[in-house]
């Protein structure tokens, strides 16, 4: 069965930086993107970007340039996000999801499946 | 950024109801909408694409219907296990959007 098995709950300083593993499983990691998402009480769910796992080409939200780096190991069907320069702000659980997926004449831009969450707590 | 407006935020509702959820896009989506269930503490776990086609394993009483700007969820015969938020998403263009949510509760 398909699942994406993410890295644990990260408590980082202020200025810091944190790298977030999102490991698939169940299906052909190449043949589908990984996106990644931010989930706060506030500004809710908001979308940071994906990255197409078979080339490594990325898309993001203009709101999370220079924010997020969005990366994949083939080699361990892995996604990685590295998240910069963390404040308060940056604080929230992050979500990967197995998506979009793109093929000659099919898009899908819906998530079938998610990781379980990764926290991410900023604080001094 | 095309802007989902969710509405309501809350609903009660006694068990057995029907209950429907709102979703209005800030331009045309053409029908790429997806809407989502989450419990406290859980992962979104997705209902509908496409507007109105049902998930694999999603029960039949949630439905989806709606086009170009104006969206609903439908949920027939309120179950205890319906308690959850629900999300809208459009996926017509990036970056891709949610709604607020919808938090639904059983009276």
């Amino acid at each position: 069965q398909v699942q994406l098995q993410q890295s644990g709950a990260e408590l980082a300083k202020p200025g810091s930086s944190v790298k977030i593993s999102c490991k698939a499983s169940g299906y052909t990691f190449t043949s589908y993107y990984i996106s990644w998402i931010k989930q706060t009480t506030g500004q809710g769910l908001e979308y940071i970007g994906y990255i197409n796992t078979g080339s490594g080409g990325t898309n993001y939200n203009e709101k999370f340039k220079g924010k997020a780096t969005l990366t994949v190991d083939k080699s361990s069907s892995t996604a990685f996000m590295q998240l910069s320069s963390l404040t308060p702000d940056d604080s929230a659980v992050y979500y990967c999801a197995r998506g979009p997926y793109y093929s000659s004449y099919i898009y899908e831009g819906w998530f079938a499946y998610w990781g379980q969450g990764t926290l991410v707590t900023v604080s001094s | 950024d095309i802007r989902m407006t969710q509405s309501p935020a809350s609903l009660s509702a006694s068990l057995g109801e029907t209950v429907n959820i709102e979703c209005l896009a800030s331009e045309d989506i053409y029908s790429d909408l997806a809407w989502y269930q989450q419990k406290p503490g859980k992962s979104p776990q997705l209902l509908i694409y496409n507007a109105n086609s049902l998930q694999n394993g999603v029960p039949s009483r949630f439905s989806g219907s709606g086009s170009g700007t104006q969206y609903s969820l439908k949920i027939n015969s309120l179950q205890s296990e319906d308690v959850a938020t629900y999300f809208c998403q459009q996926y017509n263009n990036y970056p891709l959007t949610f709604g607020s949510g919808t938090k639904l509760e059983i009276k």
